[in-house]
């Protein structure tokens, strides 16, 4: 079956420091894989996506690699802003599938 | 311009009772989802139409749960005998087509509490 498993957070950093929150996945096909964020009192919104092996999703200085020998798609930022506090959600659809599995959420933090 | 609305924000109902729960999608988008989220999870699919079709149901939990669509615009989940393990953010998406290349616009959620 479909699952993504993300690292469990909250997650707190200084401002201007580098951030990894690691995702992994299952599937049975080749999905394709992204991030979602929700800033607070906003709805999830998309941040990046990446729909093939080695393909790399960027926006707003986030940045993630589908790694299909890792089964993985770390996001990660070099400078992380106050702005940037939101949960980060992993999750990946199988190709003509109508739904997205997510994972649990990833609280982030950023403070001054 | 205006995003996916939902209606109401927060909503509490004693065990039994029926609920509805209303997603206003963004103009001119075809495909709407329905999702919920417990809490400490993530989003959870529930239901996906395309136009005033349900295309996939596959993720309504039981037949207490049901969503229309009648005009290919707003929808509705209904809730029927509602439990107290209904609890949770029931989020509504929108998008153009459908898809992996169309992506989802939520709306904020609406907070169903049961007691």
């Amino acid at each position: 079956g479909n699952s993504v498993t993300q690292m469990e957070g909250p997650v707190t950093l200084s401002e201007e420091a580098f951030l990894t929150i690691n995702c992994t996945y299952t599937a049975t096909g080749y999905p394709s894989l992204f991030w979602y964020v929700q800033y607070p009192g906003e709805g999830l919104q998309l941040l990046l996506k990446a729909t093939k092996a080695d393909d790399k999703g960027s926006n707003k200085g986030f940045e993630a690699t589908y790694r299909k020998e890792t089964t993985s798609f770390h996001l990660e930022k070099g400078s992380v802003q106050v702005s940037d506090s939101a949960v980060y959600f992993c999750a990946l659809s199988e190709p003509g599938a109508n739904n997205l599995f997510f994972g649990t959420g990833t609280r982030l933090t950023v403070i001054p | 311009g205006a995003g996916v609305s939902q209606t109401p924000s927060n909503k509490v109902t004693e065990k039994g009772k029926y609920v509805e729960l209303r997603c206003d999608p963004i103009s001119g988008h075809t495909a709407l989802y329905w999702y919920r989220q417990s809490l400490g999870q993530g989003p959870e699919f529930l239901i996906y139409f395309q136009g005033t079709g349900a295309a996939d149901d596959s993720g309504l939990p039981n037949d207490r749960f049901f969503a229309v669509r009648p005009e290919g615009s707003v929808s509705t989940l209904k809730i029927q005998r509602t439990e107290r393990g209904d609890s949770a953010v029931y989020l509504c998406a929108s998008s153009l087509m459908g898809g992996n290349n169309s992506p989802l616009h939520f709306g904020n959620g609406t907070r169903l509490t049961v007691t």
